[in-house]
């Protein structure tokens, strides 16, 4: 069975930063594209990043140059690395894989809440 | 940005009611189109891809239609479990984009 656990997420002030991780068990997270899609408080969902099986590697402009996703093929883990956090980055951050046949996610994580407050 | 409209917002129905959401797209998006539940706390879950679908495991009174713009989401008979919210989902060109959602409530 194919799954991702979440971890990562709190309290963090403006401008500073914070990691999210999201491994996987039941397959590679190398071998699809992994995703970070948020949710701010009682709002719709947002695609926030999205790693390749290649490599390559795509973010919403609101996070363009803050926000870093990577993965870790040894640990079979996702990462999102956050910095220069803003209030509007207050969210439930989910991980989420596409399905083999398209731009469809499948699989998600529980979901980690990051609160960007003073 | 492809934009993604969903209507009604909310709905209200019974158990045993048919009801239908609409999902219409800024710009053709062909079939490349997925409808996912989300009830309060939970991850999104995948029902339905390339617009007609059937996601395994999901059951059979979920059904959808569609192409190009416009879309529905259909769930012939509602039981207790499917009161949620509701979001469609365009994957045909980048950025991915999520309608609003529709809430469905219990009548």
């Amino acid at each position: 069975e194919e799954q991702l656990v979440q971890s990562g997420g709190g309290l963090v002030q403006p401008g500073g930063s914070l990691r999210l991780s999201c491994t996987a068990s039941g397959f590679s997270v190398t071998s699809t594209y992994m995703i970070w899609v948020r949710q701010a408080p009682g709002r719709g969902l947002d695609w926030v990043s999205v790693v390749y099986s290649g490599g390559a590697k795509f973010y919403a402009d609101s996070v363009k140059g803050r926000f870093s996703i990577s993965t870790d093929s040894s640990k079979n883990t996702m990462y999102l690395q956050m910095s220069g956090l803003r209030g509007e980055d207050t969210a439930m951050y989910y991980c989420t894989k596409t399905q083999g046949s398209g731009w469809y996610f499948d699989t998600w994580g529980q979901g980690a809440l990051v609160t960007v407050s003073s | 940005d492809i934009q993604m409209t969903q209507s009604p917002s909310s709905v209200s129905a019974s158990v045993g009611a048919r009801v239908t959401i609409s999902c219409q797209a800024s710009q053709d998006v062909r079939s490349w189109l997925a409808w996912y539940q989300q009830k309060p706390g939970k991850a999104p879950k995948l029902l339905i891809y390339a617009a007609s679908n059937l996601q395994s495991g999901v059951p059979l009174r979920f059904s959808g239609s569609g192409s190009g713009t416009n879309f529905t989401l259909t769930i012939s008979s509602l039981r207790p479990e499917d009161f949620a919210i509701y979001y469609c989902q365009q994957g045909n060109l980048f950025p991915i984009t999520f309608g609003q959602g529709t809430r469905l409530e219990i009548k």
